[in-house]
């Protein structure tokens, strides 16, 4: 069963506009949640992180919002931008240097 | 090069055949793990490890080999390879951040 969901496989937001990412999971003890993108032909690159102590983490025009109660994260982009476009992973971790436990991805798309 | 490069990055063999793919990282970390990405699946764990000649199952282990003889090496080998094995590889690693940093990773194809 999937502990990490991301139930939107794409996401079309015209630039400048806020792109809004979501994820749910299931375990109630994973501790850390992040958010990687992904272009075609490389691997994730880390964006943005969130401990499960916090509900916000802001980084320049990227936001990652934690509700524990929902079992809900959401990453969101401030403007977006063109370069913006990828796939977009949500993962999970129990603590540092475990596994990674990674949703589906969606592929988000900047229009300019 | 610093950072974690894989090798090779494009790969076709046949179904039967031994495979290793290579992962290299600069940063001696003492963590590294293997990823695998299909379609409908995002990335799963192949096999993980804390340091050195120690090393952990993941997810998805089944015809999978793995080694650490050397802290900034693991190396990952299909002993038999099958159609299914057919994937995107990525290998990571990290230190004291919980954030992992990936390789550009290798295309595996299994005819």
């Amino acid at each position: 069963d999937q502990q990490v969901k991301q139930n939107s496989p794409s996401l079309s937001v015209q630039e400048g506009r806020i792109s809004i990412l979501n994820c749910d999971y299931t375990n109630s003890m994973f501790d850390y949640f992040l958010w990687y993108k992904k272009y075609p032909a490389e691997g994730p690159t880390f964006l943005i992180s969130i401990s499960s102590i916090k509900d916000k983490n802001e980084d320049g025009r990227f936001t990652v919002f934690l509700n524990k109660s929902a079992k809900h994260l959401s990453l969101h982009i401030v403007p977006s931008q063109p370069g913006d476009s990828a796939v977009y992973f949500c993962a999970a971790s129990y603590r540092r240097n475990t596994p990674l436990v990674f949703g589906k991805g969606t592929r988000l798309s900047v229009i300019a | 090069d610093a950072g974690i490069t894989q090798s090779p990055r494009y790969k076709i063999t046949e179904t039967g055949r031994q495979v290793t793919l290579m992962c290299h990282q600069t940063w001696s970390h003492s963590y590294m793990f293997w990823y695998r990405q299909d379609l409908g699946h995002g990335l799963r764990l192949i096999y993980y490890s804390a340091a050195a000649d120690i090393t952990d199952k993941g997810e998805v282990p089944d015809g999978y080999v793995v080694s650490r003889s050397k802290t900034e090496n693991f190396p990952l080998t299909l002993e038999s390879a099958t159609r299914s094995q057919t994937s995107v590889y990525f290998c990571a690693s990290s230190e004291s951040d919980v954030e992992q940093f990936f390789g550009p990773g290798t295309r595996l194809t299994v005819l």
